[in-house]
């Protein structure tokens, strides 16, 4: 069975922190990891990775995929009390259709 | 631009009521469709998908069940609740094509049977 795990299920930083979530899988037949964030309801697209060691990134936001360790980091810099969400992680075999979702990582950024 | 709609937002129900939860996606044509349940504690589980009209694939065996009358309209659905069926429902959608990957999210329904 596909497993998703991801570290920590919480955290609380300072605005201007930087915060590094974990993500960790065993799926049979790897083929993306994606990374959402999700505020209230609706989780949002963030990264699609799907070559390791190439690092992706949007603003603050950045992510890399280590396929050896099998796992991948989400990096937000200067953190601001907007980036305050759950954090998503989820992977897809090259069959099917279906994505495996971690539990998350909740994030919440104080002023 | 496309747009992916739920209603109700959200819904009480009482034990052993019937379900019906509506999903539609504007401005694609022939998407994958997704049912998925977030329960609290628990990641995003993948209950149906559909390919097509028509065609539904169950992910785990449980008391719901989905169908696809038209293209863009998926429904979930039960004839009778559990408590265990309390959560929150995304609904999701993807191009056709295992090239995409990328699902995109409803706003979500949350449920709460008592």
């Amino acid at each position: 069975e596909d497993k998703v795990v991801q570290s920590p299920l919480s955290l609380v930083v300072h605005e201007g922190d930087t915060v590094t979530l974990n993500c960790s899988y065993e799926v049979t037949n790897f083929r993306s990891l994606l990374w959402y964030k999700q505020e209230k309801k609706a989780p949002t697209f963030l990264f699609m990775l799907t070559s390791s060691g190439i690092e992706k990134k949007s603003g603050r936001l950045s992510s890399i995929l280590d396929k050896k360790e099998l796992s991948s980091i989400l990096n937000i810099t200067a953190t601001q009390t907007g980036d305050s969400a759950i954090y998503l992680c989820a992977v897809r075999r090259n069959s099917g259709y279906a994505l495996n979702f971690g539990k998350g990582t909740s994030l919440l950024v104080t002023p | 631009s496309q747009t992916i709609h739920q209603w109700p937002a959200t819904l009480v129900q009482p034990v052993g009521s019937p379900l019906s939860l509506e999903c539609t996606v504007e401005g694609t044509s022939n998407p994958n469709l997704y049912w998925y349940r977030q329960a609290a504690g628990r990641g995003l589980q993948l209950l149906f998908y559909s390919v097509g009209i028509g065609q539904i694939s169950s992910e785990v065996p449980q008391n719901l069940s989905a169908s696809r009358p038209q293209d863009r309209q998926f429904i979930l659905s039960s004839k009778k609740l559990l408590l265990s069926d309390s959560g929150f429902y995304l609904c999701a959608w993807s191009p056709q094509g295992h090239s995409y990957n990328e699902q995109f999210f409803g706003p979500g329904t949350r449920l709460t049977v008592l």
